[in-house]
């Protein structure tokens, strides 16, 4: 059974702080990483995504990876209120590379 | 609007009607995917489709479940004799290219069974 394994939080953070959102996955053959927002009634919106093993930065938001420890993360710099949603990682795994699998999220509450 | 279309954006149906949930991709997009988000659960993958081809149905419910991407039209999902436990979120998302791409989701439909 093909897993992504979050911790679901609340993750508390003041604001203009660094939030720092983990993510472990069970398929050691996953090619691709995802990071999608989700506010509460909302759809995902991609935010992040990552291939290769390092960091990837854009704007406030760093992605790292980490294969051999099977270790996907998210850091937000500067949090502000608005940042406050539900963050879920998604791997694809399948041969096909195209079915993504999500962890169930972690919930992030930044306070003003 | 060049974004993923779902509607209709809520849906709600009597058990044992049918539901139909229709998606149109991204503009150049011609990869179709359909996600289910029941209530306290993450998001499940059900079905990827080219046009007017299933390619991926591992996770689509084995009854009453049928999903198509005619070569006009959007994608449809379909849930024939619903029941109470099919209330959930149904998002469509869409990709450019396969395989390993980023997938950009629809507002989704949510859909309430009475």
């Amino acid at each position: 059974q093909k897993e992504v394994e979050q911790n679901s939080g609340p993750l508390s953070v003041p604001e203009g702080a660094i939030a720092s959102l983990n993510c472990t996955y069970s398929d050691r053959g996953s090619q691709s990483f995802f990071w999608y927002r989700q506010y509460s009634g909302k759809s995902p919106e991609l935010i992040m995504f990552i291939y290769s093993n390092g960091d990837k930065e854009d704007g406030r938001f760093t992605a790292q990876l980490n294969k051999a420890s099977q270790y996907v993360s998210l850091l937000i710099r500067d949090s502000q209120p608005s940042d406050s949603a539900t963050y879920l990682c998604a791997v694809i795994h399948n041969q096909a590379g195209t079915a993504l699998i999500f962890g169930k999220g972690t919930t992030l509450s930044v306070s003003s | 609007n060049a974004g993923v279309m779902q509607n209709p954006r809520h849906l709600v149906r009597r058990r044992g009607q049918e539901a139909r949930l229709r998606c149109s991709p991204m503009k150049g997009h011609s990869h179709v995917y359909w996600y289910r988000q029941l209530p306290e659960e993450g998001l499940k993958f059900m079905v990827y489709l080219q046009k007017e081809n299933i390619i991926d149905e591992s996770g689509m419910p084995k009854e009453r479940f049928s999903a198509e991407f005619p070569k006009e039209g959007p994608s449809i999902l379909r849930i024939q004799q619903v029941v109470r436990g099919d209330s959930a979120a149904y998002f469509c998302a869409s990709s450019p290219k396969v395989p390993y791409n980023e997938q950009f989701f629809g507002p989704g439909t949510r859909l309430t069974v009475l």
